[in-house]
């Protein structure tokens, strides 16, 4: 059975800091790995979609990587900003018995102090 | 484009009543989701269609949940008795293809559902 884990659960940073959001996965029979943003009583937002082939995806101040040996993906977020204040959820969609199924991590929520 | 469309945006309702929500995926979208999330977690599957039949249901607690998808394209869950736990917000994905492809998810903006 596929698990996501995001740690940390929150982080606080001043405006201006870069900073790094991780995710976790048990198994590596993955499609694909996608971030998404949701602002408090929001839907989820899609911010980047990584395939099991690729290594890392960046759109604008966002960039993310995959290591699928070891069950990884980081969220790398340029000079953050108090509007990047939200909560960042990882989904790795599976392969195998469970083809086509996502699952999602908990979340890291972000508070970007101005 | 057009986005997945869900009504109610709230709901409140007492407990033993009964609820149903509506979605609309985006369009030409064959697989259609429906996802529980239960405040300070991560959304969970509760069913996957692709078209109009089921492809994942195995989490969906079917003594109260149900959910349809007619003619493969827009969709209704109801829950009938609600209980409390029920309290989540109840958000609805599609994707373009296939539920065994390498597909990206789209979602709609989720109903909050409280049962009091």
């Amino acid at each position: 059975k596929q698990e996501v884990t995001q740690i940390p659960a929150a982080l606080s940073v001043p405006e201006g800091e870069n900073l790094v959001l991780n995710c976790s996965f048990t198994d590596s029979a993955i499609y694909n790995l996608q971030w998404f943003r949701q602002d408090p009583g929001k839907g989820l937002t899609s911010l980047l979609l990584i395939q099991s082939s690729q290594r890392e995806q960046t759109s604008g101040r966002l960039n993310a990587s995959l290591d699928k040996s070891s069950g990884r993906s980081t969220l790398y977020i340029a000079a953050s900003q108090p509007g990047d204040s939200a909560t960042y959820l990882c989904a790795v969609r599976a392969k195998g018995t469970n083809a086509g199924k996502s699952t999602f991590g908990d979340g890291t929520t972000l508070t970007v102090k101005p | 484009e057009a986005g997945v469309a869900q009504s109610p945006r709230y709901k409140i309702i007492e407990k033993r009543q009964s609820v149903a929500f509506w979605c609309n995926p985006i369009s030409g979208h064959a697989t259609l989701y429906w996802y529980q999330q239960i405040l300070g977690q991560g959304p969970k599957l509760l069913i996957q269609f692709q078209n109009n039949g089921v492809v994942d249901d195995s989490q969906l607690p079917k003594d109260r949940f149900s959910a349809e998808r007619l003619k493969g394209v827009d969709s209704t869950l109801k829950i009938q008795p609600a209980k409390l736990e029920d309290s989540a917000v109840y958000l609805c994905a599609s994707s373009l293809g296939t539920s065994a492809t390498n597909e990206k998810l789209f979602f709609g903006s989720g109903t909050q559902l409280s049962v009091l």
